[in-house]
């Protein structure tokens, strides 16, 4: 089955900054990416996606970069501010198949003013 | 987006009781609900999938007879907890499958945090 991999597992940065999250997947088949931020004691909330058809997709201070022959996809956060301090989530999966999310381990951001 | 709501958000039940999860979707209709269990610090784990009118498939691992789903219509789906025990204790998440094609996606409920005595 699918298997993604998320780095770094924290990440620190300061107000302003850029924050970047990195992502790789095992199975070529899949063609959705969702990224997810959860709060402590909260569901996630989706924030952006991509498909493979598409290889990057920007959404204000939000953007997704995806590589289908490596097999990775990224999440940039740019002008960061202390309330995208928060819990990120990637996933993978294959659409036509049920779209079954398979989840990264979660990087945990903390964005210090 | 979509709005999903979960119903309780905490609940702190005694060891060998049941529990009911509820998990709607309020402005869309789903016909696929996906239930997921979170330890603290860990990643989601996806339990089963709930199919409206049809059995809920389970993942490997996860046992069907106490992790009870019911998706009796298309905007509910039900998680029972059935002879709790300690380790069940979890934040227990759904999502509901909202749009098709290129607008196919999840967008989860805000969890029920599960406490068993």
């Amino acid at each position: 089955g699918e298997n993604v991999e998320q780095h770094p597992s924290t990440l620190s940065v300061q107000e302003g900054d850029s924050a970047v999250i990195k992502c790789t997947y095992s199975d070529s088949a899949s063609n959705y990416f969702p990224w997810y931020k959860q709060e402590l004691g909260k569901g996630p909330q989706l924030i952006i996606d991509i498909r493979s058809n598409v290889g990057e997709k920007k959404d204000q201070r939000i953007a997704v970069t995806l590589n289908k022959t490596a097999k990775h996809f990224s999440l940039h956060i740019t002008e960061t501010q202390p309330e995208d301090s928060a819990v990120y989530f990637c996933a993978a999966s294959i659409q036509a198949a049920g779209n079954k999310l398979t989840f990264g381990g979660g990087t945990r951001v903390l964005v210090k003013p | 987006g979509a709005v999903v709501s979960q119903h309780p958000s905490r609940v702190i039940c005694k060891s060998g009781t049941s529990v009911k999860i509820e998990c709607r979707s309020l402005d869309f209709q789903a016909t696929t609900m996906f239930w997921y269990r979170q330890f603290p610090k860990q990643s989601l784990m996806l339990m089963a999938t709930s199919n409206e009118g049809s059995k809920a498939t389970y993942e490997q691992g996860v046992e069907k007879d106490k992790f009870l789903i019911n998706h009796a219509s298309l905007t509910l789906s039900t998680l029972t907890v059935t002879s709790a025990h300690p380790e069940d204790s979890s934040f227990y998440i759904c999502s509901a499958r909202w749009g098709q094609g290129i607008t196919d996606t999840q967008y989860f409920g805000p969890g029920t945090r599960l406490t068993v005595l």
